[in-house]
């Protein structure tokens, strides 16, 4: 079955760029989206359709998807990004998350 | 602007059937345009959609093959909302229940509810 894999953790100091990956079979071929979730809060949408951003979503946050990875960047990183964040795809008519990467800004 | 309000209860007995309604303001549960949709959360499982409904000229429901023998879930248009039914709950059900509207073809969850936090316990 079709699975999205990402690291546990990534850690960043403020005003750097994190990066995250999220890889699975032929990821590229497909739309990946990316969630942002801040403890006892509900996921945010932060990047779909690879690299596009919903009104309200600062630029600092870009995404990729090529190959087997689709990347989220944050650049210029800032202590509100301290959060969980999550890929999501579209398989065979199933969706896939990916389990999380916490990222830390210290 | 797109609201879901979850309702429901907080605990459920083993065996028991889970019912969590999401109430839509800002769309309709009717729109050609959006499937309405239940993905649970836990530590053991992660992010797990469950399944959706959606309107295109009739109603359709798409479930995860993990609960497709356990779940309904049905949309009431005279109350612009969704429901999740799941029926025989084990703890192993325990998580966050979140609706969510998304895509009829491969997308995002752009809103989301505020979660209920379900306990199976006796």
């Amino acid at each position: 079955s079709f699975e999205l894999t990402q690291p546990p953790s990534v850690s960043v100091s403020p005003g750097q760029t994190a990066s995250i990956a999220c890889s699975g079979h032929k990821l590229g071929d497909k739309y990946a989206s990316w969630y942002q979730q801040k403890p006892g809060q509900s996921p945010v949408l932060v990047i779909y359709q690879d690299n596009k951003r919903p009104s309200g979503i600062p630029e600092r946050f870009s995404g990729s998807n090529s190959g087997n990875t689709a990347t989220l960047t944050i650049s210029g990183t800032q202590a509100m990004d301290e959060a969980d964040y999550f890929c999501q795809a579209w398989d065979s008519g199933n969706v896939v998350f990916g389990g999380g990467t916490k990222l830390t800004v210290l | 602007q797109i609201e879901l309000q979850q309702s429901g209860p907080g605990l459920v007995k083993p065996s028991q059937t889970l019912s969590l309604t999401c109430a839509i303001s800002g769309d309709s549960v009717s729109s050609n345009s959006a499937a309405w949709t239940w993905i649970r959360q836990s530590p053991s499982r992660g992010l797990e959609w469950l399944g959706r409904t959606y309107y295109r000229s009739k109603w359709y429901n798409d479930y995860a093959l993990s609960v497709k023998s356990r779940i309904t879930i049905n949309a009431d248009t005279s109350k612009n909302q969704f429901s999740l039914h799941l029926n025989s709950m084990t703890p192993d059900d325990t998580a966050v229940y979140y609706c969510a509207r998304g895509p009829i073809a491969a997308g995002a969850f752009e809103n989301w509810g505020q979660g209920t936090l379900v306990t199976v316990s006796s």
